[in-house]
């Protein structure tokens, strides 16, 4: 079985710039969340999607928004980049509360310059 | 606030020797405690769920438990391939977000 996908694995992008990045989950899980990941830290909650609605938002700018399809795929969007958005880009999914676990993708790697 | 913090934050033994993470939590209402394995560049890897004190989970040299303000994750005669990042996270109350410590680092030498 395909785990969960990210896409792209690497971005190198320059501030004022925008950026969507992509994943898929594992098949079944209904639910996805985003986390940003600065070297060195834990991850810190974005967003979490569930059944195309919103369950839940962390202490980030307007500029990050996101998406769930009805195939349960999620986009990430980040507007007006700045140099400190520069991090590994974390997608997750679960069946549902996540109480479960959380599967992560491998990252998608955001440079900004 | 909640709040999860990890100890050491780096930790180098020597194949076969034996040591405990350490992984103390403060929140309103655990829903649950996991514990993850990174290696560099990649997504973090899932090893245990604890959901209360007392609870204890095993997998191959890992042993992870909980107690009501922290949890420990153990590693038995430790192999160079065991070397990683080991995260801690919490969910709590109505929230369905883990908070995450910063990890420890785990260096085995061969």
């Amino acid at each position: 079985d395909a785990g969960v996908t990210q896409s792209p694995t690497h971005l190198i992008k320059t501030r004022g710039q925008h950026v969507t990045l992509r994943c898929s989950p594992i098949s079944g899980h209904k639910s996805v969340s985003w986390y940003q990941q600065v070297l060195g830290q834990g991850p810190q909650f974005i967003f979490q999607y569930y059944e195309k609605e919103e369950r839940g938002r962390g202490n980030f700018p307007d500029r990050f928004s996101a998406r769930q399809f009805p195939n349960y795929s999620s986009e990430l969007n980040v507007n007006a980049l700045l140099l400190g958005d520069s991090a590994l880009y974390l997608c997750a999914s679960s069946l549902a509360s996540g109480s479960e676990g959380y599967t992560f993708g491998s990252g998608t790697r955001l440079t900004v310059v | 606030e909640d709040q999860v913090t990890q100890s050491p934050e780096a930790l180098r033994l020597q194949e076969g020797e034996s040591s405990s993470l350490n992984c103390s939590y403060t929140v309103s209402g655990l829903r649950g405690l996991f514990w993850y394995r990174q290696d560099p560049g990649k997504g973090p890897e899932f090893l245990f769920t604890l959901y209360s004190a007392g609870e204890e989970k095993e997998k191959e040299r890992l042993k992870a438990t909980l107690t009501k303000k922290e949890s420990f994750l153990h590693i038995t005669a430790p192999k160079p391939e065991d070397s990683a990042t080991y995260l801690c996270a919490v969910q709590a109350g109505s929230n369905y977000q883990l908070i995450w410590g910063a990890g420890t680092k785990l260096i085995i030498k061969p």
